[in-house]
């Protein structure tokens, strides 16, 4: 089974500044098979980048995943107040099949 | 634009079977290139995929869930439906039903709202 870890688990940043999320996998992922969404409460998951790196459709460019391996990450460049949620990595391989990262919280400062 | 809805009871007594509806509009459950899946949030927690059917029948499940669950589909009515047997307490959740696209990249793109299954007598 395919461990996500996702870190920090909470990060407090204010508008305006860079965050930067992290998701590690206890094997190494295809870079096809990973994805990342934004939760708000009350709300279903987005997609946000899929295939490691690719915006889904309508999100802003200053979302931005990279990685590949065992190591992604996300990049918020500059943080809008609409941001703050919760963000979840997932990847798609081997049994079980479909795994999801814990989340981090990005909230404001 | 590709839709989704989820329904069904939001109150189970333990033992008995949850069962869940979705109903997929703006487009053909029958597409290939899509797995019609359910996962589910606990309340304050992180998402756990329970499965997903293919349009022809086939099925995948968690294997922590496997023994309790099933996942059907009826391409007339453009639904795929979720039980899960022998509930507890630790099956209260919010239910999703999402699309997973297969292509070059593999990804939940549509989700319904969520519905909440509170499990208790």
């Amino acid at each position: 089974e395919i461990v996500l870890t996702q870190s920090p688990g909470t990060l407090s940043l204010s508008p305006g500044e860079r965050a930067t999320l992290s998701c590690r996998a206890s094997q190494s992922v295809s870079s096809s098979y990973l994805a990342w969404y934004q939760q708000k409460p009350g709300q279903a998951p987005r997609l946000l980048i899929y295939g490691a790196s690719s915006r889904a459709t309508g999100i802003p460019d200053r979302f931005s995943g990279s990685g590949s391996g065992t190591d992604f990450t996300l990049t918020i460049s500059r943080l809008e107040p609409e941001d703050f949620a919760v963000y979840y990595c997932q990847q798609y391989g081997s049994s079980p099949r479909i795994t999801f990262g814990q989340g981090t919280r990005l909230e404001i400062k | 634009q590709v839709q989704l809805q989820e329904s069904g009871p939001g109150l189970v007594k333990p033992s008995q079977t949850l069962s869940l509806t979705c109903t997929v509009s703006g487009g053909s459950i029958s597409s290939g290139g899509y797995y019609w899946s359910w996962i589910r949030q606990h309340p304050g927690k992180g998402l756990e995929w329970i499965g997903y059917i293919y349009y022809s029948g086939s099925t995948y499940y968690n294997p922590s869930l496997k023994s309790r669950v099933t996942i059907s589909v009826d391409t007339s009515k453009n639904q795929f439906s979720l039980k899960l047997s022998s509930v507890t307490a630790a099956d209260t959740a919010v239910y999703y039903c999402a699309r997973f696209t297969r292509g070059s990249s593999w990804f939940f793109d549509y989700w319904g709202q969520g519905t909440l299954v509170t499990v208790s007598s």
